[in-house]
């Protein structure tokens, strides 16, 4: 039943030592989205892939990537995290990017940094 | 820049009516979404709205006027599992989303 999955729910990551989240749907959605949303805050939007185009955001640091190798996958990697990428990172799809398609969200991942 | 505001928190009565505003300031317009997102879970999408007027769905209706830059999201028959926060996004003239920072619903018996 899931059309979102991200993968692990939770994550705890040593300050400096590299982490993957990684995110897969079963919609066949052509969008993939990855947003970063700390407490009480708005989802902030990190990048996106269209098909295969990759769209980073402007103020995205450079400590995170992003692959996509095919529809169904995509994930996020965090080349050295810091105490201030603690965060829930939300994965999410829509079929394009019109204005009348909706995104659906993955369960997010909770990540920890020590 | 772009802006969407939208209340802290707001709290009501279980069974009671609840409206959420938000008001938004984008370049460009394609649609206003709202979502839900319970504590420590994603936001889960709850309407769309592209043309003015209501629209209802259950006991949840969300109205647009986009000559006023506002929409609102109308509870009725508050349960106390809707309380959540309630994220109104925009879509801009670049299908870019904005997300205002959500508002923060206590439901109490």
């Amino acid at each position: 039943d899931a059309m979102v999955i991200q993968n692990p729910r939770y994550q705890v990551t040593q300050f400096g030592k590299p982490v993957t989240l990684s995110c897969s749907q079963t919609l066949n959605h052509n969008v993939m989205y990855w947003y970063q949303q700390k407490s009480s805050q708005a989802p902030k939007l990190l990048f996106h892939y269209y098909d295969k185009d990759f769209n980073n955001e402007a103020d995205t640091p450079d400590n995170f990537q992003s692959r996509r190798p095919n529809t169904s996958f995509c994930f996020l990697d965090i080349r050295s995290p810091g105490l201030g990428d603690a965060a829930m990172y939300l994965c999410a799809t829509s079929r394009d990017r019109q204005g009348t398609d909706t995104q659906y969200f993955g369960p997010g991942t909770r990540l920890t940094v020590l | 820049g772009q802006n969407i505001d939208q209340p802290t928190e707001m709290t009501a009565t279980e069974g009671a009516i609840v409206q959420i505003n938000c008001t938004y300031q984008t370049s460009g317009f394609n649609g206003l979404f709202w979502y839900q997102q319970h504590a420590g879970e994603a936001p889960t999408f709850l309407s769309y709205n592209v043309l003015d007027g209501l629209e209802e769905k259950g006991r949840f209706s969300s109205f647009l006027s986009r000559s006023k830059g506002y929409s609102y999201l109308l509870l009725k028959e508050l349960q106390m599992k809707d309380s959540a926060s309630y994220l109104c996004a925009v879509f801009d003239s670049n299908y870019q989303l904005i997300w205002g920072a959500g508002t923060k619903l206590i439901i109490k018996p």
